[in-house]
């Protein structure tokens, strides 16, 4: 089915572990986007890509690493986790046609023990 | 920078109306967006502004004026199912990155 996919949607890790959560989509949208969401935070932007091998920082990209080899794909590394990145971890992808209006996948919710 | 200020709650009665305000200041401006998401949920679109005005969508309307940095989210005949946290966002300059406020949690009661 067309859309945006999140794997996993539930992970547990330990402290100093990577952990690498995958995004997909099949709109062949050229922007995409990592936040995270904290209560009292909202949603934060990590990191957000405007095409393939194009990468940006957002608003809290200390901790986490993006790639963007394929328009598809944007995994989002968390090269040693730390109890502080436990989260929600919202991925989006949208084009620039219209409103531009982002759409969300279903969340990965991570635990760093 | 780009600061975006909603209220962190708000409670209304069902049928009634609610207006939800958002302020922003930021170094660019290409849009504002407002989502609705329910709890343990994804966010879901709900409205766009980008020129000053009005824009209405069935029981739900947004408005917009760039001269004050302010926009709203206004909620008509207020259903159970509105019950959910409401999420301003402003695109930059540039058209690329989204930035969101806190959210402002609706609790709709009976």
């Amino acid at each position: 089915d067309a859309g945006i996919t999140q794997s996993p949607r539930y992970k547990i890790t330990e402290t100093g572990r990577q952990v690498t959560l995958m995004c997909h989509q099949t709109w062949s949208h050229s922007y995409m986007f990592w936040y995270r969401q904290d209560l009292g935070h909202g949603l934060r932007l990590i990191y957000y890509s405007a095409a393939a091998d194009i990468t940006d920082k957002g608003e809290v990209p200390d901790g986490y690493v993006v790639s963007r080899s394929k328009t598809e794909n944007f995994p989002l590394t968390l090269e040693s986790a730390t109890r502080s990145q436990t989260s929600v971890y919202f991925c989006a992808s949208s084009d620039r046609t219209n409103t531009g209006e982002l759409f969300f996948g279903e969340g990965s919710r991570l635990t760093v023990l | 920078g780009q600061n975006i200020d909603q209220p962190t709650e708000m409670t209304a009665t069902e049928g009634a109306i609610v207006q939800i305000n958002c302020t922003y200041q930021t170094s660019g401006f290409n849009g504002l967006f407002w989502y609705q998401q329910h709890a343990g949920e994804a966010p879901t679109f709900l409205s766009y502004n980008v020129l000053d005005g009005l824009e209405e969508k069935g029981r739900f309307s947004s408005f917009l004026s760039r001269s004050k940095g302010y926009s709203y989210l206004l909620l008509k005949e207020l259903q159970m199912k509105d019950s959910a946290s409401y999420l301003c966002a402003v695109r930059d300059k540039y058209g690329g990155k989204l930035i969101f406020g806190q959210g402002t949690e609706l609790s709709v009661k009976p």
